[in-house]
């Protein structure tokens, strides 16, 4: 079975600073694929960016990135230069043998509120 | 191009009553699921669809039966709702799995609301 585990509930951040969004996970299939989105207050999921269990490097889409830390099982998301519009709910989610569009398991969620 | 969408958008139910949310996509997409989501919870899978004419459990599926006779449709019914139902509800599609670092794509969401 899979888990993912999200320890931080809710996040404040400064508008313009940078900040990491924590994500655990717990699997035991040699390949995966690691997710983030984001869910606004309007409700709708947005991908923001993909990782594969067997990427070299680390994942990054514009101020999207994933550190990316194997042996730790971590799959932390950065947002650089944070905007008011960032802030929302962010999800942290895996799917198995890396295929994106099989299922799907998500942590709980970081509510990140920026801060003008 | 519409993407994921489905109906209705909110409904009220009375415990025991019976409702089907429909779940339509235009991207020609072999898998189907349905999530739902409580608060302070991430999403979690009911069931779902690797093709037409398939279903299978997620983690969460009593209370929940689903068909797949089209393929770009999918719906969820609930045959006696319970306000332990009470919840968002999320379809999602995405291509097969050779497409390994594809994402979902999400619907808009349904709030189901069982009194």
């Amino acid at each position: 079975a899979q888990k993912i585990t999200q320890t931080q509930p809710g996040m404040f951040v400064q508008e313009k600073e940078a900040v990491t969004l924590d994500c655990t996970y717990d699997t035991s299939d040699p390949s995966y694929g690691l997710f983030w989105y984001k869910q606004p207050s309007s409700g709708e999921m947005i991908f923001l960016i993909y990782q594969g269990s067997y990427d070299q490097q680390n994942a990054t889409e514009g101020r999207y990135s994933l550190n990316f830390q194997k042996a730790r099982k971590s799959a932390n998301l950065v947002i650089s230069a944070s905007q008011l519009g960032d802030s929302a709910m962010y999800f942290c989610a895996m799917s198995p043998s890396g295929a994106g569009s099989y299922q799907l398991t998500f942590g709980k969620g970081t509510k990140l509120s920026v801060i003008p | 191009n519409a993407g994921v969408t489905q109906t209705p958008k909110f409904r009220v139910l009375k415990t025991g009553q019976s409702m089907t949310l429909l779940c339509a996509q235009d991207m020609n997409h072999e898998y189907m699921y349905w999530y739902r989501q409580d608060p302070g919870m991430g999403l979690r899978l009911i069931h779902y669809s690797v093709g037409e004419g398939t279903t299978a459990k997620g983690e969460v599926p009593d209370g929940y039966n689903v068909s797949r006779l089209k393929k770009q449709n999918f719906l969820l019914g609930l045959e006696s709702a319970a306000p332990s139902q009470t919840s968002v509800y999320f379809c999602a599609s995405g291509r097969d799995s050779r497409f390994l670092t594809d994402t979902q794509y999400f619907g808009p969401g349904t709030r189901l609301t069982v009194l």
